[in-house]
């Protein structure tokens, strides 16, 4: 089944310490989205690709970037984590440009702890 | 500017009663709405979505949504609630100003069904 894989689900990192959290997809889908998403709270854009256009949003801290080597994959780099920075990581992808109403294809997700 | 605004962060009901889960949008154009659902630990699933072709949406899992237009709501209903339905429900619009289906999620409604 086409899916949107990432890797891993939980990730326990250091205060500080450089994480990358990875996404896969085999829809061939051009958009690639990253979301944070904090306790009981809404997901959070923080960045999307059209293909390797990169979208950053107005309020994503710089400590968080991203790389699309390919139509494939996507990374979430957090250079220095703080502990703030603890939540539920959720790659999306979708077709192609909008807006038309095309859905957003979610991934599990990847939860990240920092200590 | 779009946005959506869910009323009710707990939603409680018992099983076999009818759920009703509320959103209500602003938005200066036709919108685009979704409802997801996300088990704990889990990604978005997609229920359903309104594109303007009709008006009354029939998703997965026995879920359906009306467009109302003059009340600008895309309640989300289900006949008879099942134990599995527990679950945090998302109303989202896409943002039209940009060139991708960028999603505008609302608070979020955690269901909880009681046997």
């Amino acid at each position: 089944d086409a899916m949107v894989i990432q890797n891993p689900r939980y990730q326990v990192t250091q205060f500080g310490k450089p994480v990358t959290l990875s996404c896969s997809q085999t829809l061939n889908h051009n958009v690639m989205y990253w979301y944070q998403q904090k306790s009981s709270q809404a997901p959070k854009l923080l960045f999307h690709y059209y293909d390797k256009d990169f979208n950053n949003e107005a309020d994503t801290p710089d400590n968080f970037q991203s790389r699309r080597p390919n139509t494939s994959f996507c990374f979430l780099d957090i250079r220095s984590p703080g502990l703030g920075d603890a939540a539920m990581y959720l790659c999306a992808t979708s077709k192609g440009r909008g807006p038309r109403g095309e859905t957003q294809y979610f991934g599990p997700g990847t939860r990240l702890l920092v200590l | 500017a779009q946005s959506v605004t869910q009323l009710g962060s707990h939603v409680s009901v018992s099983e076999g009663a009818l759920v009703l889960l509320r959103c209500n949008y602003s938005s200066s154009v036709p919108p685009y709405l979704f409802w997801y659902v996300q088990y704990p630990n889990q990604g978005l699933q997609l229920l359903l979505k309104y594109t303007s072709a009709a008006t009354l949406v029939k998703g997965i899992n026995g879920f359906e949504a009306e467009f109302k237009k003059s009340e600008t709501s895309f309640h989300l209903t289900k006949p008879s609630a099942h134990m599995s339905d527990a679950a945090e429900y998302f109303c989202a619009v896409s943002d039209q100003s940009y060139n991708t289906d960028k999603l505008i999620f609302g608070t979020g409604t955690r269901l909880q069904v009681f046997p």
